[in-house]
């Protein structure tokens, strides 16, 4: 079981669909995380927030829009996909954004763009 | 984060059998971490090493950080059924995560 709760588990949504999905932890972190994973590849790293507000964005396309509502909270929030944004999007968090924090995992939403 | 190298990208072992995977960088890493992700999971932190030389054991692993903390390996002795998965190393910057490619192991009974 994990601390990092994710949900849809799975989605399926059409190329003109808005859809969103959520991440909760309540283990106090700060530092919230979203990750693109495709088969056989690690984890990309898309968006970092500390202290509820965005601190990296690694050039993701606008069509992913992260948000932060508070402490526990993060969503990403997904409009106009493309097929090949089909994966798993994994969130995370840790203590603080530093570099020497463990990251917790959630089991990830698994989406697939018809 | 700085690119990390990871090799093998596969492999298979006899149960019993020890496993190594090398993880490498061109530059100076701060800190090093490694994830286990088992297959349909999501990665699980082992552990991080920090001081250059350092070297970790947990039961059956063992992780050692370079002199140099230029490179990082995970050892494995006797391998086991619940040991596959694929193991990625990280570097961790400010928050800034880069993973290796991952070694993905297979045991057989």
């Amino acid at each position: 079981d994990t601390e990092v709760t994710q949900t849809p588990k799975h989605l399926v949504m059409g190329m003109t669909n808005k859809k969103s999905l959520k991440c909760e932890q309540h283990m106090g972190h700060r530092a919230m995380y979203w990750y693109k994973q495709k088969a056989k590849k690690p984890p990309e790293l898309m968006f970092v927030y500390s202290y509820e507000k965005l601190s990296i964005n690694e050039s993701v396309p606008s069509r992913f829009s992260p948000e932060c509502p508070n402490s526990s909270l993060l969503n990403l929030h997904l409009h106009a996909l493309q097929p090949e944004d089909s994966a798993l999007y994994l969130c995370a968090s840790s203590h603080h954004k530093s570099g020497d924090q463990p990251q917790h995992f959630g089991d990830g939403t698994r989406l697939s763009i018809l | 984060g700085q690119q990390v190298m990871q090799i093998p990208q596969y492999q298979h072992v006899q149960e019993g059998e020890d496993f190594t995977t090398y993880c490498n960088s061109s530059t100076t890493l701060s800190n090093i971490q490694w994830y286990k992700q088992r297959p349909g999971g999501h990665p699980v932190f082992l552990i991080q090493l920090v001081k250059s030389g350092e070297v970790k054991k947990q039961k059956r692993l063992t992780f050692q950080f370079g002199e140099a903390k230029k490179n990082s390996s995970l050892h494995i002795t006797a391998t086991q059924t619940t040991d596959v998965g694929t193991y990625f190393c990280a570097d961790s910057v400010a928050g800034k995560s880069t993973f290796g490619d991952g070694t993905t192991l297979t045991v057989k009974p």
